[in-house]
């Protein structure tokens, strides 16, 4: 079974620092995909990183599928209270099914 | 253009009673997806349903069951319900042939809780 190990599970920290989630897996993916999640809502697609070392930018978000694309990063910088939330990374398979992680519990407080 | 559509978005069940749970996909989407998110966790895939039919499915028991209609739309259906399958389901809506997921969009999810 292919899995996505995220961590930390659970960050929370002063408005203005910096902070970087990562998302890791044995198993090679065609895309990994990065969602926010509010409570009672449904996940939100930020952006999907397709190619190995590629970056992007969303912001002060910037997000990093690894070489091999087995793993990526989120870093926030300068984070603000609206960047609280639940981060999602997600694996895309070939035949379209999403492998999850667990989720990262982001709060920013002021 | 709306997006995707759930329904009902909260609901409350009785042990041992059936649920169904209503999925309207994205304009232009063929492909909707189930998943399954239990307080604190991250989505559990159930099954996934392209042309009417199952095309993959997650580790979850025969009591999970679904299915597409010729407009696309979904149905997911729990059959005997355990307190374990409270938890948020939500409906993905894509395009089968964006292998890179650029289109996938969820909805905000049907709350089910059982007593």
């Amino acid at each position: 079974t292919q899995l996505l190990e995220q961590s930390p599970q659970f960050l929370s920290i002063q408005e203005g620092e910096n902070l970087t989630v990562y998302c890791n897996s044995s198993s090679v993916f065609s895309s990994l995909q990065w969602y926010r999640q509010e409570p009672g809502e449904g996940p939100v697609l930020l952006v999907t990183v397709v190619t190995g070392g590629e970056v992007k930018k969303l912001k002060r978000l910037t997000f990093q599928f690894g070489d091999a694309r087995k793993d990526s990063s989120l870093h926030i910088t300068a984070a603000q209270p609206g960047d609280t939330g639940l981060y999602l990374c997600a694996g895309v398979r070939s035949n379209y099914q999403l492998i999850w992680g667990a989720g990262t519990k982001l709060i920013i407080k002021p | 253009d709306a997006g995707v559509t759930q329904s009902p978005t909260h609901l409350i069940k009785t042990r041992g009673q059936q649920v169904t749970l209503r999925c309207s996909p994205k304009s232009g989407h063929d492909t909707v997806s189930w998943y399954q998110q239990a307080l604190g966790q991250g989505p559990q895939f159930i099954f996934q349903y392209y042309e009417e039919e199952e095309r993959q499915r997650g580790n979850f028991p025969d009591r999970f069951s679904g299915h597409q209609f010729p407009n696309y739309s979904s149905e997911l259906n729990v059959n005997a319900l355990l307190l374990g399958d409270s938890a948020l389901y939500l409906c993905a809506s894509s395009f089968l042939h964006d292998d890179l997921g650029n289109t996938i969009y969820f909805g905000e999810g049907s709350w089910l809780t059982v007593v």
